[in-house]
């Protein structure tokens, strides 16, 4: 299959800490992307990188790609109390007509 | 800025009932997709649907699952008999022309009795 496989499944921090979260996946992509999803809401998408690009950044978002070791990153910087959520990477299928979903990363940040 | 909205937000069934979960994607996309995400779990692709017809399903999507576009606003997916194991989060996307990134709405809740 082609998921996205998050780690750590879940990751406490306090605020203004660094939170990182790793994604690996199987098979060639043309992008990979982030999305957010506050617990029991919709998801929110966040950054899109292309299998071409090895780093992204949006704001505090900061985003890697290694084609070769077909793993991407997530870096949020100066974490909030409000960045507590659940992160998925997803990938398309080679088709490009789905999203291909990793299991997640659950993200607390303390005040 | 415009967003995909559901309805309902939350829907309880009895087993063996039909159900139809709506939603209305962004006005000019033209890709629909649903998909489902079983309590704790990561989310699923059921289906995706392109100039009126399926693009693409899961093996989720058995035939007691179907989707139509009614009208030019509507985007529907049917259970016809629903099962206790259907019962999870249900998310609609829908995505733009030349445009990579999926939106999605704010999914229903569908809990089968």
């Amino acid at each position: 299959s082609q998921q996205g496989e998050e780690d750590p499944q879940a990751l406490s921090i306090q605020e203004g800490e660094n939170a990182t979260m790793n994604c690996s996946y199987k098979t060639s992509i043309n992008n990979l992307q982030w999305y957010r999803q506050n617990s029991g809401r919709g998801l929110v998408h966040l950054i899109l990188i292309r299998s071409n690009e090895r780093e992204k950044h949006s704001g505090r978002l900061r985003v890697t790609l290694d084609t070769s070791k077909k793993s991407s990153s997530l870096l949020i910087t100066a974490s909030r109390a409000a960045d507590t959520a659940s992160y998925f990477c997803a990938t398309e299928n080679q088709a490009g007509t789905a999203l291909i979903f990793g299991k997640g990363t659950t993200l607390s940040v303390s005040s | 800025e415009p967003e995909v909205t559901q309805t309902p937000s939350h829907q309880v069934t009895q087993m063996g009932q039909e159900v139809i979960l709506r939603c209305v994607p962004i006005s000019n996309h033209l890709y629909f997709y649903w998909y489902r995400q079983i309590l704790g779990q990561k989310v699923e692709f059921l289906v995706s649907f392109y100039n009126n017809e399926i693009s693409e399903k899961s093996e989720i999507f058995d035939d007691q699952f179907s989707v139509e576009r009614p009208d030019g606003s509507n985007f529907t997916l049917k259970i016809r008999s629903t099962k206790l194991e259907d019962s999870a989060m249900y998310f609609c996307a829908s995505r733009g022309q030349g445009v990579e990134t999926q939106y999605f709405g704010p999914g229903t809740r569908l809990l089968v009795l």
